[in-house]
């Protein structure tokens, strides 16, 4: 399983666009990378998730170069209720599927 | 609303208690799941069950005891723990563990007290 890194934590203003970068250096062939989000006490949620260049929907952006070995998630116009933990993950598409969470990043939303 | 339902949300419990965790999820997902998450942790995964049949345990004490009656329904079923077993313990499901595009729907958690 590829092991991922990111921040520990980042600031951020509302209104402002974040952007969290995750690196994943051994990412094989047929990894997916998928962003989760949790709030305090809750499950996370899945954000969105890619394979190679760039995935948008209604709530964010994931860019992959193309070697593949980062991606970053980018959060436009972030807002109050956008404060949690953001979570990076790499999975395989083929055979048991298992996801390994690490410690993610904890973004904070000031007014 | 995440289609994945837990009960209770809260539970305290003695060491010598024997308690049961349940997951419903409404999705008519194939693959259900049961993570750990302690303070200041990564989330573990526990269990996965897929089409009823478990296909992961990882490393988890006999203390605890899942159970997947059907593909809707999961839980896990808890004796004699210990105060470090205290935690948030959730529940997710996919549609199949097969497919690495697999979103997982997570539910809303127990958190477990152990006394």
């Amino acid at each position: 399983l590829a092991k991922t890194t990111q921040p520990i934590s980042m600031d951020s203003y509302e209104g402002q666009e974040v952007n969290i970068t995750c690196s994943h250096n051994n990412i094989a062939t047929n990894d997916y990378i998928t962003w989760y989000q949790q709030f305090p006490s809750q499950g996370p949620r899945f954000i969105i998730q890619g394979y190679k260049t760039k995935v948008t929907n209604e709530v964010a952006s994931l860019f992959i170069p193309a070697d593949r070995k980062s991606s970053t998630l980018s959060l436009p116009r972030v807002s109050l209720s956008d404060t949690a933990v953001y979570y990076c993950l790499v999975n395989m598409n083929t055979g048991f599927q298992k996801l390994v969470f690490g410690t993610g990043t904890r973004l904070l939303v000031s007014p | 609303e995440t289609g994945v339902t837990q009960t209770p949300r809260h539970l305290v419990m003695g060491m010598t208690n024997k308690k049961s965790l349940k997951c419903e999820q409404h999705l008519g997902h194939n693959a259900m799941y049961w993570y750990k998450q302690s303070a200041k942790k990564p989330l573990e995964l526990m269990f996965v069950y897929n089409f009823k049949e478990q296909t992961e345990n990882n490393s988890v004490p006999s203390r605890f005891s899942p159970e997947c009656p059907n593909s809707s329904h999961l839980f896990l079923h808890l004796h004699t723990l210990q105060p470090e077993d205290s935690a948030l313990y959730l529940c997710a499901s996919s549609q199949d563990t097969g497919k690495g595009g697999d979103e997982q729907y997570f539910g809303p958690g127990t958190r477990l007290t152990v006394t």
